[in-house]
This record gives C-alpha cells, sequence and structure tokens, in this order.
C-alpha cells in the first residue's frame, strides 16, 4: 500500500522567505500524481500544485515550485517570497494512475502547518 | 465556479444518535468521497463512490454508511453517533478519468458527538 510521509509537523518563515516544506512518499507504482493542497483556517482544502510522476520537469506556479525527486520517492514543495496569506496547514498528496474503483482515491500525509511571521 | 457544498458546518449530536452529513457538487463529477480529519492523522477515507448507487469502503468506514442515489449528492451517515466520531470531514469531488484531474473539497463539517 501506499503511503505518505511529512515529517515536518510545523514549520514558520518570515514574510518574503522562502520555506520549503518536506514530503516522501512509498510506492512500487512506475507512474503517479502527487498532489500539494493548503487547507487555510477558513477549511477550504485548495489545490496547490500538482506533478505527473512521468515528467521530469519540476511543476511551478507562481511563487510555488516542488523538487521531485522520484528516484528518492521525495516530492518538496518550495514557497518563495512568504506571504501572510500563505499560513496554513499543507497537505502532501499520492494518487494512482490505474483509476479504477478507490484507486482514484487520494492518500494523504499528515500535514505541516505553516505559520508566516510579519 | 466549481462548488462542492457541505449542508453544515457546525453540527453537534448526542450519543447514539442518527447523523447525516449532506455534501453536494454542481460540477457532473463521477466520484465522490468523505474523509475524516483529525489532527496529527491527516486525511483518512472513510467511504468512496465512483457513481450512482456505487459506493466503496475507504480505510475507516466502521460506524459509517453512505448514500449515492443522485450523481450530485453524497450522504454520510452515522448510524449510530459516538464520541469517538467526533471529528472534522471533508467532502470532495473528481472526475472518473485517468487524466491528471485535482479532487475539489467542500468546507468541512466540524461534528461534536456528545
Amino acid at each position: 500500500a501506499q503511503t505518505v510521509t511529512q515529517s515536518q509537523p510545523e514549520m514558520s518563515v518570515q514574510e518574503a522567505e522562502t520555506v520549503t516544506l518536506s514530503c516522501t512518499y512509498d510506492t512500487s507504482e512506475s507512474d503517479y500524481y502527487l498532489f500539494w493542497y493548503k487547507q487555510p483556517p477558513s477549511r477550504q482544502m485548495i489545490l496547490v500544485i500538482r506533478q505527473e510522476a512521468y515528467k521530469q520537469q519540476n511543476a511551478t506556479e507562481n511563487r510555488f515550485s516542488v523538487n521531485f525527486q522520484k528516484a528518492a520517492k521525495s516530492f518538496s514543495l518550495k514557497i518563495s517570497d512568504s506571504q501572510l496569506g500563505d499560513a496554513a496547514m499543507y497537505f502532501c498528496a499520492y494518487r494512482r494512475t490505474n483509476y479504477g474503483g478507490s484507486q482514484g482515491n487520494l492518500i494523504f500525509g499528515k500535514g505541516t502547518k505553516l505559520s508566516v511571521k510579519p | 465556479d466549481v462548488k462542492v457544498t457541505q449542508s453544515s458546518r457546525y453540527l453537534v449530536k448526542r450519543t447514539g444518535e442518527k447523523v447525516f452529513l449532506e455534501c453536494v457538487q454542481d460540477m457532473d463529477h463521477e466520484n465522490m468521497f468523505w474523509y475524516r480529519q483529525d489532527p496529527g492523522l491527516g486525511l483518512r477515507l472513510i467511504y468512496f463512490s465512483y457513481d450512482v448507487k456505487m459506493k466503496e469502503k475507504g480505510d475507516i468506514p466502521e460506524g459509517y454508511s453512505v448514500s449515492r442515489e443522485k450523481k450530485e449528492r453524497f450522504s454520510l451517515i452515522l448510524e449510530s453517533a459516538s464520541t469517538n466520531q467526533t471529528s472534522m470531514y471533508l467532502c470532495a469531488s473528481s472526475l472518473y478519468t485517468a487524466m491528471n484531474t485535482e479532487a475539489f473539497f467542500g468546507q468541512g463539517t466540524r461534528l461534536t458527538v456528545v
């Protein structure tokens, strides 16, 4: 079974600085999808960024980028120029590509709580 | 604007009550999910549905059941609420496809069982 591990329960960053959130996963699959979701205090989960395992190029979305190391099964999220609105819980998630039944389910890590200091 | 709407943000119920949590999506998604979120445990899948009247158990189905009579609506049922079911419940939906599609989430229901 696939597992996702986020080893940092809490992180803190100064406004305008850069922070990296760690995520590792375990799978025997060769193709899959990885996601970072953000959950602000309002509780609405929002997709931050996604990565297809077959793509070598790291995904980027404005100030958010990932460092995808497939051999190491690592998928870290880098937030540049941190803003107060980035304060939230961040969840790393894994999904299989064989889309049948519950295989479409996202498997989540336990989350990292990010605080942004003004 | 895509939407997944959960019927309540906060709910307080008594032990032994039958509890219904409702979720509606307006995106014509085939897949719908119910997750439970607890501090330090992340999100855990309770039940999943990929079509009307179809359901599959997730990782923690005990004490729960679900109903999907219409494509847009997915209900989570606590047959006899217990205090250990006090938690945050999140509903999500996504397209039934092998493409790299994201799941969309509702705003969550914080259930307290007293």
